[in-house]
């Protein structure tokens, strides 16, 4: 069954810095790919999504995420963060048809 | 544009009680999808339901139930509660069982158990 594993269960970064966060999925064909962020106690928002097409996705917020068959990857990045980017993100594929699952998640901190 | 809507957002229930959770899909969405999230946890798939027919079954107690209506609204009903059921409790709806067209999620109801 179709899997994605974050391997970085917290990250911290400086305001103004870099991000790029890690996600891996397991699934023999193309597989649809999401990025989900979480406020502490809110709801999932949707970053972007992947489903066919050009491998570089953008989304909301100044993020984008690159699929690379050859790695099995799904890595979101954003050149700049800002302090209002700490947050849980998820990265997500559907299985089967239907359900989407989740990864592990990463907590991101950011530092002033 | 209409989002999901989860009712009540928040709720407090004591042990062995029952509790029902609801949620509105964006209109013309005909899937439905529950997912429970425990602390620190990432969320993990209850159930969900197609065109008011259950269509997947995950890691859902037997004590919980669910279904979709008509409207295609849907509820979750959990009874005899247990501490472990804290937790928050999504809902996302879809078009065409997550085809490509993406998921939506609700607020969310963040049910705790006393």
């Amino acid at each position: 069954a179709q899997s994605v594993t974050q391997p970085d269960i917290h990250i911290t970064v400086s305001e103004g810095a870099s991000l790029e966060l890690r996600c891996n999925y397991s699934y023999g064909a193309t597989p649809y790919l999401f990025w989900y962020v979480q406020s502490p106690g809110q709801g999932l928002q949707l970053l972007l999504k992947y489903f066919s097409g050009d491998t570089l996705v953008q989304g909301i917020k100044g993020f984008e995420a690159e699929f690379k068959r050859s790695q099995s990857s799904f890595n979101l990045r954003k050149p700049s963060v800002h302090w209002s980017d700490a947050a849980e993100y998820f990265c997500a594929v559907v299985q089967g048809a239907q359900k989407l699952v989740f990864g592990q998640g990463t907590r991101l901190t950011i530092n002033p | 544009a209409a989002g999901v809507i989860q009712s009540p957002r928040h709720l407090i229930k004591e042990k062995r009680e029952t509790a029902t959770l609801k949620c509105y899909p964006i209109p013309r969405h005909d899937t439905v999808y529950w997912y429970q999230q425990g602390p620190g946890q990432d969320p993990q798939f209850l159930i969900s339901f197609y065109e008011k027919m259950q269509s997947d079954k995950g890691s859902i107690p037997d004590r919980f139930s669910a279904q979709q209506f008509s409207d295609y609204h849907s509820e979750l009903n959990m009874s005899s509660l247990e501490l472990g059921d804290s937790a928050l409790y999504f809902c996302a709806s879809s078009f065409k069982q997550g085809s490509g067209s993406g998921y939506t999620f609700g607020s969310g109801t963040r049910l705790t158990v006393v």
